[in-house]
């Protein structure tokens, strides 16, 4: 079945860059959009933005100047950078995929990483 | 931006009771764009409705979306344990995606 794997950075440091992967397994990461997501502690969801593997992208307009996502076919992974991470970058991040055709939402999600942005 | 609402913040019932949660949208939506998700503690939400009415694979039909516009209910028929959890809306129409800021379903 498919399925999504987050890396886990775990910490990173006030200003530097937040780097996480996404290993798919199932399914090629050439169909489909795929999804970054997070959640502040206690918070509600966040969507970030989407890749597509041709290189198209979109992002939330919040973080649009300081986020930029890839797809590596050869890896079967695509990936999230954020820049210039503060302390309310710190979340639990999910990468997901939108779902085919009439399927207009996230069907498949990532367990999720941890990350925290602390000196 | 579409803006979600979600009413009411907590919902506290029995099991086997009936749960009514509401969405609703800053402006009038596409149906076939709006998504409700159960998450659990510790664990990645799960795709419950799609469409606003379509049940998602596997999902039990103790679960049922419906609404158009601006107002969209998920209605959970009876609840069993698992059930208590907090419920996301979704909505997508171009850009920026959005979620509805969650109801907890807790126990009474």
């Amino acid at each position: 079945q498919v399925q999504l794997q987050e890396s886990a950075p775990g910490l990173v440091k006030p200003s530097e860059t937040l780097s996480l992967t996404c290993t798919v397994s199932g399914v090629s990461v050439t169909s489909y959009y795929w999804n970054w997501i997070r959640q502040a502690p206690g918070k509600g969801l966040e969507w970030i933005g989407y890749v597509f593997h041709s290189g198209h992208t979109k992002y939330n307009p919040s973080l649009q100047s300081r986020v930029s996502t890839s797809v590596d076919t050869s890896k079967n992974q695509f990936s999230l950078k954020l820049s210039s991470v503060t302390a309310a970058d710190t979340a639990v991040y999910y990468c997901a995929r939108w779902g085919a055709d009439s399927v207009s939402a996230f069907d498949i999600w990532g367990q999720g990483t941890m990350v925290t942005v602390s000196s | 931006e579409v803006v979600l609402t979600q009413s009411p913040g907590t919902l506290s019932l029995s099991p086997g009771e009936r749960a009514t949660l509401s969405c609703r949208a800053s402006q009038s939506v596409s149906s076939s764009h709006l998504a409700w998700y159960q998450q659990k503690p510790g664990q990645a939400p799960r795709l419950l409705i799609y469409g606003a009415s379509t049940r998602a694979t596997g999902i039990p039909d103790k679960f049922n979306g419906s609404g158009s516009g601006t107002d969209f209910t998920l209605t959970i028929s009876r609840l069993e344990p698992e059930d208590f959890a907090v419920y996301y809306c979704q909505h997508y129409d171009g850009s920026p995606l959005t979620f509805g800021g969650g109801t907890k379903v807790e126990i009474k």
